[in-house]
């Protein structure tokens, strides 16, 4: 069965920076694009980033462009967010989402299959 | 940008009842709309994607219609399990969710 289990969350000040990773296992983890998708406390969900199944595609939504890096290690079944300059409206739990992937092109990726159970990040004085 | 926009916001039913809920876009998405389902403390769960295909595991109770920008995701008969919120999601673009539409036992 596919488990995605994000840990690196945790309570940080306004312009640190933080690493999330998803451990990644009960599929071919190297064959799919992968996101990163974000719910901040009590509202809706915010796609974040793409990365495709080969690493060498990376896209990212405007509110974290420029702060935010994806990237994945195919060899550990691992995948990344990297955030830097934090800010407070960047609080929320940061779900590793696997894409459906029913055509590789990354062109038609956006339909997220399996969800992780989200790690909270904090970003708080 | 797309925008979606679920309705309505809050859905009272009682178990056996029938829901429908919409969602619209702004300008069209074609057929590249999902539906998620989400339970307080829990993760989204893809239920129809493409617009109108049950993911795996997905009962027959739930169905999808729509095209272009007015999508229909439809309960036939509500189970006790069913009330949760509930997700829209477009691909067409950069993905963009729906605000949510919250279906509540009456």
């Amino acid at each position: 069965q596919v488990q995605l289990v994000e840990s690196g969350g945790g309570v940080v000040q306004p312009g640190r920076s933080l690493r999330l990773s998803c451990a990644a296992s009960g599929f071919i983890f190297r064959s799919y694009a992968m996101h990163w998708v974000r719910q901040a406390p009590g509202k809706g969900l915010e796609w974040v980033a793409i990365v495709s199944y080969d690493g060498r595609n990376k896209y990212y939504g405007e509110s974290v462009k420029g702060r935010f890096t994806i990237s994945r290690e195919n060899s550990k079944n691992t995948l990344y967010l990297q955030m830097n300059s934090l800010r407070a409206e960047d609080t929320a739990v940061y779900y590793c989402v696997k894409d459906l992937g029913l055509d590789p092109s990354i062109a038609a990726a956006g339909t997220f299959e399996y969800w992780g159970q989200g790690t909270l990040v904090t970003v708080s004085p | 940008e797309i925008v979606l926009t679920q309705s309505p916001a809050t859905l009272s039913l009682s178990p056996g009842e029938r829901a429908t809920l919409s969602c619209r876009a702004n300008q069209s998405v074609s057929s590249d709309l999902a539906w998620y389902q989400q339970k307080p403390g829990q993760a989204p769960r893809l239920l129809i994607y493409d617009a109108s295909n049950r993911a795996t595991g997905i009962p027959a109770r739930f169905s999808g219609s729509g095209s272009g920008t007015d999508f229909t995701l439809t309960i036939s008969s509500l189970e006790s399990e069913d009330f949760a919120v509930y997700y829209c999601q477009q691909r067409s673009n950069w993905p963009s969710f729906g605000q949510g539409t919250k279906l509540e036992i009456k």
